[in-house]
């Protein structure tokens, strides 16, 4: 079936640690792994995608890392500043026509 | 460039009522997925088009949601009549210039419905 699960659903950090969330699919077929970031009554917006011929993405803090034998891709954000609280969701894709299915969010708290 | 538009922003309505949302994607964007976030959770897909053909709508609930998209351009989505558990946001999104699997997805404001 179509699915993914998420953890942790809450997530409290002090300024400057890291914090690391974690995603499994239960298609072998899903070959896109966006990452959003969605603050309180926003819009979700990407904040880095991975594909299925790769194995690890960066962008600064960020970091997505894909494990296609198990099935599971995390991100992880270093230095996290208090700016980085919001609630993550991952997704993947289950369909050619790009259909994200998406996890059940994790709320991350960055304590200053 | 413009992002994705929606309107309105808020609704509130009575159960049994009708309402509609009305969606305008990123220009030149042929993929439009229209999903329900609920509070606490994470976006679920109602339906995607790719222009004005719909790619999948297995979770929309037919009998009182409608979407359309005629000149695959901009889209509305409908329900009628309303329940409580359809309060929720409404979040457009649209996707690439030519649809695909890798395509980013960008998110409109959404709507937030209230029904009471």
């Amino acid at each position: 079936g179509e699915n993914v699960e998420q953890h942790p659903s809450t997530l409290s950090v002090q300024e400057g640690d890291s914090a690391v969330i974690k995603c499994t699919y239960s298609d072998s077929a899903s070959n896109y792994f966006p990452w959003y970031k969605q603050e309180l009554g926003k819009r979700p917006q990407l904040i880095i995608d991975i594909r299925s011929n790769v194995g690890e993405k960066k962008d600064q803090r960020i970091a997505v890392t894909l494990n296609k034998t198990a099935k599971h891709f995390s991100l992880h954000i270093t230095e996290t500043q208090p700016e980085d609280s919001a609630v993550y969701f991952c997704a993947g894709n289950y369909n050619q026509g790009g259909k994200l299915i998406f996890g059940q969010g994790t709320e991350l708290s960055v304590k200053p | 460039e413009a992002g994705v538009a929606q309107s309105p922003r808020y609704k509130i309505i009575e159960k049994r009522q009708s309402v509609a949302f009305w969606c305008n994607p990123i220009s030149g964007h042929a993929t439009l997925y229209w999903y329900q976030q609920i509070l606490g959770q994470g976006p679920k897909l109602l339906i995607q088009f790719q222009n004005n053909g719909v790619v999948d709508d297995s979770q929309l609930p037919k009998d009182r949601f409608s979407a359309e998209r005629l000149k695959g351009v901009d889209s509305t989505l409908k329900i009628q009549p309303a329940k409580l558990e359809d309060s929720a946001v409404y979040l457009c999104a649209s996707g690439g210039p030519s649809g695909g699997s890798y395509n980013e997805q960008f998110f409109g404001p959404g709507t937030r419905l209230t029904v009471l």
